[in-house]
């Protein structure tokens, strides 16, 4: 079946980069998404890249994709304390009628030190 | 502001209350979505709606139940809830109907605690 595992915790000096890890299972997923969530927050989409890159850059995120390994990292440059969150690591399966349907990890916590 | 709007924000409910929790999209979107999240869980999928049908139904039990009036609007009747139903419930929204990615927006939640 599908399957999304994340590390669960993270902690960095603020200024230094972070890296977050996910691997997944489902080989036919199309795009994977990284999703942030701030205390008492719903879900923020943060960034996704389609299966057929091996990375994609968005000012201080870059997303690395290695599909032979499934394997997929957020990379946050210069982390702030407001990077502090949950991040979530999340494949497409495909859904009935054209939706999406979503397999979420577990979700790791980035820890920001001053 | 993601376009998606969610009321109440917080809930407290006994066991043998009737509740319902509202979703509203701004987006222009055809597909909504429930999710619950509890701590230490991942997301789990609850249901899904595409044009206002019911399309997945994640083997939620019958003690919830939604409701999709239009494209825009998604409730979630509770009755009879138990302790272990207290979690976060997210809506989300989606195009839908596209041959490329069906991006899901979420709104902020609504904390419930089951009494």
């Amino acid at each position: 079946g599908e399957d999304v595992e994340q590390s669960l915790f993270l902690s960095v000096r603020e200024g230094d980069s972070s890296v977050i890890n996910c691997t997944y299972t489902d080989s036919s997923s199309t795009y994977l998404y990284w999703y942030k969530q701030e205390p008492g927050a719903g879900l923020q989409l943060l960034t996704y890249i389609f299966s057929n890159m091996d990375m994609k850059q968005d000012q201080r995120l870059t997303v690395l994709l290695n599909k032979k390994d499934k394997h997929l990292s957020l990379r946050i440059a210069d982390t702030q304390t407001g990077d502090s969150a949950i991040y979530f690591c999340a494949e497409e399966a495909q859904g009935s009628s054209n939706t999406g349907k979503l397999i979420f990890g577990q979700g790791t916590t980035l820890q920001v030190k001053p | 502001e993601t376009g998606v709007t969610q009321t109440p924000r917080h809930l407290v409910m006994g066991m043998t209350n009737k509740k319902s929790l509202k979703c509203e999209q701004h987006l222009g979107h055809n597909a909504m979505y429930w999710y619950k999240q509890s701590a230490k869980k991942p997301l789990e999928l609850m249901f899904v709606y595409n044009f206002k049908e019911q399309t997945e139904n994640n083997s939620v039990p019958s003690r919830f139940s939604p409701e999709c009036p239009n494209s825009s609007h998604l409730f979630l009747h509770l009755h009879t809830l138990q302790p272990e139903d207290s979690a976060l419930y997210l809506c989300a929204s989606s195009r839908a109907g596209d041959s490329n990615t069906d991006t899901q927006y979420f709104g902020p939640g609504t904390r419930l605690t089951v009494l």
